[in-house]
Formats: C-alpha cells, sequence, structure tokens
C-alpha cells in the first residue's frame, strides 16, 4: 500500500516557473527522499531529508518537512523542460522495515 | 563505477506460466531491493536481500521469490503469473542496509496476456 499522497497529482507550468509538490505521509519516519522517473523508466534520487531537519537546499530543488504534520513539499525554482517528469516522494520508517515507501507521484509538464 | 542495469527490459508472458528478472547491483553495494510498480501508481516494495539473505518483504504472496548472488546481483522470480502482475519492476541497490539513497535501475516492464 502506499504510504500518502501527494498533491497535486499533475502540475502545467510555464518554463521559469516555480513548481511545488506536496506530499503527506502516515508513519512516524527516519528520513523522507524524493525522487524523480522520466517516462516509466527508473527512478534517480534528488534529495533526502532527515526527521530532524526542516529544510534542506540542493541547486534548484528546495524541500520542507514539517513532522506535526507528517507532511513535506518539494519546491523546483526556475523550471526547465527538461524537468518534466513524474515526482515521488518516499519515506523510511522509524521502525521496522528497512524500506522506502512510496506516495503516488506528482506528474509535472514544463512548458517551453 | 557500473550503475544498476537489469535484464530484459521488456517481457510478455501468459497467465500462469513463471517469469525471472534480473538485477545487477552498483560496484560496491551489498543490499538489493525490488519494487513493482503499477502503471500511474508509485512503487510498491517487494523484498529486500542483504549479503544473500532475504532482509524483509512486504504485502506480496509467496509466488514471488528471490536470490542474491555473491557478487550481489539478484532475481526475482515470479510463478503461476497473474493479469494483475503487469507492472514495471524496478531493483535498487545500497551500500549497507541503513535506508539512504539507493540508486535504481532502469526496469523491466512486465506484460501478462
Amino acid at each position: 500500500s502506499q504510504q500518502g499522497e501527494e498533491d497535486p497529482q499533475a502540475l502545467s507550468i510555464q518554463e521559469g516557473e516555480n513548481a511545488t509538490m506536496n506530499c503527506s505521509y502516515k508513519t512516524s519516519i527516519n528520513n523522507l527522499q524524493w525522487y524523480r522517473q522520466n517516462s516509466g523508466r527508473g527512478l534517480v534520487h534528488l534529495i533526502l531529508i532527515r526527521s530532524n531537519e526542516r529544510e534542506k537546499h540542493s541547486g534548484r530543488l528546495r524541500v520542507t518537512l514539517d513532522t506535526s504534520k507528517k507532511s513535506s513539499s518539494l519546491l523546483i525554482t526556475a523550471s526547465r523542460a527538461a524537468d518534466t517528469a513524474s515526482y515521488f516522494c518516499a519515506t523510511v520508517s522509524d521502525t521496522g522495515r528497512r524500506a522506502l515507501t512510496f506516495g503516488s507521484g506528482t506528474r509535472l509538464q514544463v512548458q517551453p | 563505477e557500473t550503475g544498476v542495469t537489469q535484464s530484459p527490459t521488456h517481457l510478455i508472458k501468459t497467465r500462469g506460466q513463471q517469469v525471472t528478472l534480473r538485477c545487477s547491483s552498483q560496484s560496491g553495494h551489498n543490499t538489493v531491493s525490488w519494487y513493482q510498480q503499477a502503471l500511474g501508481q508509485g512503487p510498491q516494495f517487494i523484498f529486500q536481500y542483504y549479503r544473500e539473505e532475504e532482509n524483509g518483504r512486504g504485502n506480496f504472496p509467496p509466488r514471488f521469490s528471490g536470490l542474491q548472488f555473491p557478487n550481489y546481483s539478484s532475481e526475482l522470480n515470479v510463478n503461476a503469473l497473474e493479469l494483475d502482475d503487469s507492472a514495471l519492476y524496478l531493483c535498487a541497490s545500497s551500500p549497507g542496509l541503513a535506508v539512504n539513497e539507493q540508486f535504481f535501475g532502469p526496469g523491466t516492464r512486465l506484460t501478462v496476456l
């Protein structure tokens, strides 16, 4: 079963605009990760944020984590057509299974 | 450094058949995890192997089984295929058991007719 939901399910923006995706999860976590997937191929790791962190940056990416609300957001600034992909959040539980539990994903379309 | 590779890329089987999917982990990685991704969904964890032993399993029936070899490559076997087994199968490798960044292969697209 999926850990949680991502919002929106689909997002279409113009090149140069910012894209924000949200992720909610259900259980307490050790860390939360964001992955990108192009056209049903393999996933590429973007960024990891630990449960004791609130914000993290990597290039044009900014991730926030609110453990009290069990939610995270991914901001992509100054988007490019090449950012068109599906984006998934994935959580790692702080107890038990050492595997990623993925959300349902946000499909981002960046129009040139 | 070689990344994670999977074979075959695509596969078509009929209901009731058996299939074996293969994964070669990234150099230096001793942990392999397998995921099933149905169309339009996020990946779901099938199981994980660490140093040739199963180290956790998701909500998949016993007809999903696996192996990890001494060189840390891995196989996913599915018996008695069902139509709902049609999906993209992804393997991911990582160094050790801590679930930080996982390195995914390109996946095998399985179609069951």
